[in-house]
């Protein structure tokens, strides 16, 4: 069954700690996204892979960094962490044929 | 830019009526607009719900329904009949296939669904 896994589900990150969310897709797609969520607003694109090894710049980079291993692996990185940064954030992975499908998001809370 | 505009915050409807919620888009850059909801519920991941890549199409799924209407950019979500497992986080989404094959979505906000027996 396709799936894209989050780990951790939640978190709790001091200011200026670095966190990282790790995401691991089982789907065989090329493609892996992360987007974050504020509280009613909509998902936006931070960073997103089309190939291991090889990250692009989404609408909203800054603060990110993201890492892609493997074809698998996905993770976002939160070098000093900040308050702002506190959000559900998701992961995807898609190909061309397939609309993304999403993992079930990691609530990131930065006091 | 582009944008997607949905109805906002929480809808209440009770179980066996009838619901709609809207969804309008708009676009300056995706030359052919794909129209996506995803759901979220409790605990749980964004599903797809439907997606329309057509305009004039309909899509549907779990007795969910929702037309591509290219003239008024609209892609409306509706249900004869809301159930209480239908409770859930609706997002409306607007989506470009680059030629490179990744996905651009644009998203809105997310409307809180509850079904009250």
């Amino acid at each position: 069954e396709a799936a894209v896994t989050q780990s951790p589900r939640s978190k709790v990150a001091v200011t200026g700690g670095k966190v990282t969310l790790s995401c691991h897709q089982t789907n065989n797609h090329d493609y892996m996204y992360w987007y974050r969520q504020d509280t009613g607003h909509g998902l936006r694109l931070i960073h997103y892979s089309y190939v291991a090894d090889s990250t692009e710049k989404g609408d909203i980079p800054d603060g990110y960094k993201a890492s892609r291993p493997s074809q698998e692996n996905f993770s976002l990185i939160l070098e000093l962490a900040s308050l702002s940064q506190t959000a559900v954030y998701f992961c995807a992975s898609s190909d061309r044929n397939q609309a993304p499908l999403f993992g079930e998001g990691t609530r990131l809370s930065v006091l | 830019g582009d944008s997607v505009t949905q109805t906002e915050g929480q809808v209440t409807v009770s179980e066996s009526k009838s619901l709609i919620i809207n969804c309008t888009y708009s676009t300056t850059s995706i030359a052919y607009p794909n129209l996506f909801w995803y759901v979220r519920y409790p605990g749980e991941g964004l599903q797809l719900l439907l997606k329309v890549i057509t305009a004039g199409q309909k899509g549907s799924s779990r007795g969910f329904e929702a037309t591509y209407n290219k003239e008024t950019t609209s892609f409306h979500l509706q249900k004869a009949s809301v159930q209480e497992s239908d409770s859930a986080v609706y997002y409306c989404a607007l989506g470009d296939l680059r030629s490179s094959g990744s996905w651009q979505l644009i998203f809105g906000s997310g409307t809180q669904l509850t079904v009250m027996p």
